[in-house]
């Protein structure tokens, strides 16, 4: 099946740091990608859908200055946390779908972000 | 987007069949249904995706009725392994966007 790939698999950081983490379609190419947060033991929370060559679409209530995303091309999108701070401390995960006729989104393995 | 509603946890026993329900009374004509197994610390992995009446994969099956307000995921003789979160998805291609509900945490017991 096809993959998805997120880079780096954990982080930690200090308050005020910026973090970028990236997603990867690594066999199939992806016009769209969308970036999810998950806090303990609660369900996926949709923050934005990226779209490639274009600016991405945030979810009400998810700032757009502070989590900065880029989809440079069809197989990469990357979410940026500026000046992270402790409760941006999260779980991080994208998915994305092969272009063409199927309804499946594949999701990548998650990030996750720990904030000192 | 249709809303959908699942139990919030379920138990059961190694060898058991386990079947979880999922509501969704506003899905569209449009849209299609699919399952999602998640472990702790790990994305969503893809299980059965259908339309309406029976979809049978090596892992599950998933029945529709024919009002498809409702569905439900089968999974046979389900071993410790199957203790994971389980959501219930409905979107109309693959460019929608998914808003996941609660999901069910399902906890199978030796």
């Amino acid at each position: 099946g096809a993959v998805v790939s997120q880079h780096p698999s954990w982080v930690i950081c200090k308050s005020g740091t910026s973090v970028k983490i990236e997603c990867r379609s690594l066999d199939f190419q992806a016009t769209t990608m969308f970036w999810y947060r998950q806090f303990p033991k609660q369900s996926l929370m949709l923050m934005a859908t990226s779209n490639e060559g274009s600016k991405a679409t945030y979810e009400q209530g998810v700032e757009k200055d502070k989590f900065l995303i880029n989809h440079a091309s069809l197989t990469l999108s990357t979410l940026t946390v500026t000046s992270a701070h402790p409760e941006d401390s999260s779980f991080y995960i994208c998915s994305a779908a092969i272009a063409g006729d199927y309804n499946e989104q594949f999701f990548g393995p998650g990030t996750r972000l720990t904030v000192l | 987007l249709a809303k959908t509603t699942q139990p919030i946890s379920m138990d059961s026993y190694e060898g058991q069949e386990v079947n979880i329900t999922c509501s969704h009374n506003n899905i569209a004509t449009n849209d299609y249904i699919t399952w999602y197994q998640q472990f702790p610390s790990q994305g969503p992995r893809f299980i059965i995706q259908g339309y309406k009446t029976k979809v049978t994969n090596e892992v599950a099956s998933l029945f529709i009725p024919a009002d498809r307000k409702s569905s439900t995921l089968s999974l046979p003789r389900v071993s410790l392994s199957d203790t994971a979160v389980y959501y219930c998805l409905v979107a109309a291609n693959r460019d929608d966007k998914i808003i996941f509900g609660k999901g069910t945490r399902l906890h199978i017991l030796p």
